[in-house]
């Protein structure tokens, strides 16, 4: 089934790491993401993993995915006022002809200053 | 150079009207999806475009078409609205249908259905 999960709502200090989390269900994914989306703004996409792959860092990001428990997590280092947004991952299923993103319920970041 | 971009920004109807909305891929783009994201929730794919063909379609009624003309860009239907179809809906193009090479989203469509 296609089913990606998010917990709601995150809430730190200026400065303090974030950790966002996200469990999704298809094992052949090949790709996974994270979105960013301010108010009334599309999707930025801020980093992707490759699914044979246990972390990636980029700047303040660290991605880490756990294949076995099918869970992936979004760190992130130092968080400011402006990296408060609601934050998706999805996963892509490619089917050969079609490539859709699956995206789970969204983690709304707070920061407080 | 210019981003995806989705015209009209806002759009207000009521139910059983239609609609129309379109989108522009960057330049050199020739794959394009839509996606559905209701108030509170993550986007839902509705349809993936590349070559002017449709190559994939998600699990929405027969309502919601589109179709992609020979300058990669794209217009999604929606027939007889039901205020369940308010959504923001959002537009993605890349270079082809693959997952190697990114999406890029446009700002979206706010569609309010009264």
């Amino acid at each position: 089934g296609e089913d990606v999960e998010q917990s709601l709502f995150l809430s730190v200090r200026e400065g303090d790491s974030s950790v966002i989390n996200c469990t999704y269900t298809d094992s052949s994914s090949t790709y996974l993401y994270w979105y960013k989306q301010e108010p009334g703004a599309g999707l930025q996409l801020l980093t992707y993993i490759f699914s044979n792959m246990d972390m990636k860092q980029d700047q303040r990001l660290t991605v880490l995915l756990n294949k076995k428990d099918k869970h992936l997590s979004l760190r992130i280092a130092d968080t400011q006022t402006g990296d408060s947004a609601i934050y998706f991952c999805a996963e892509s299923e490619y089917g050969g002809a079609t490539n859709k993103l699956i995206f789970g319920t969204g983690t709304l970041l707070a920061v407080q200053p | 150079d210019a981003g995806v971009t989705q015209s009209p920004t806002h759009l207000i109807k009521t139910r059983g009207q239609h609609v129309t909305l379109r989108c522009s891929p960057i330049s050199g783009h020739k794959s394009v999806s839509w996606y559905q994201q209701v108030l509170g929730q993550g986007p839902q794919f509705i349809f993936q475009y590349y070559e002017k063909e449709e190559r994939g379609r998600g699990n929405f009624p027969d309502r919601f078409s589109a179709r992609q003309f020979p300058n990669y860009s794209s217009e999604l239907n929606v027939n007889a609205l039901l205020l369940g179809d308010s959504a923001l809906y959002l537009c993605a193009s890349s270079l082809d249908r693959t997952p190697y090479n990114e999406q890029f989203f446009g700002p979206g469509t706010r569609l309010t259905v009264l």
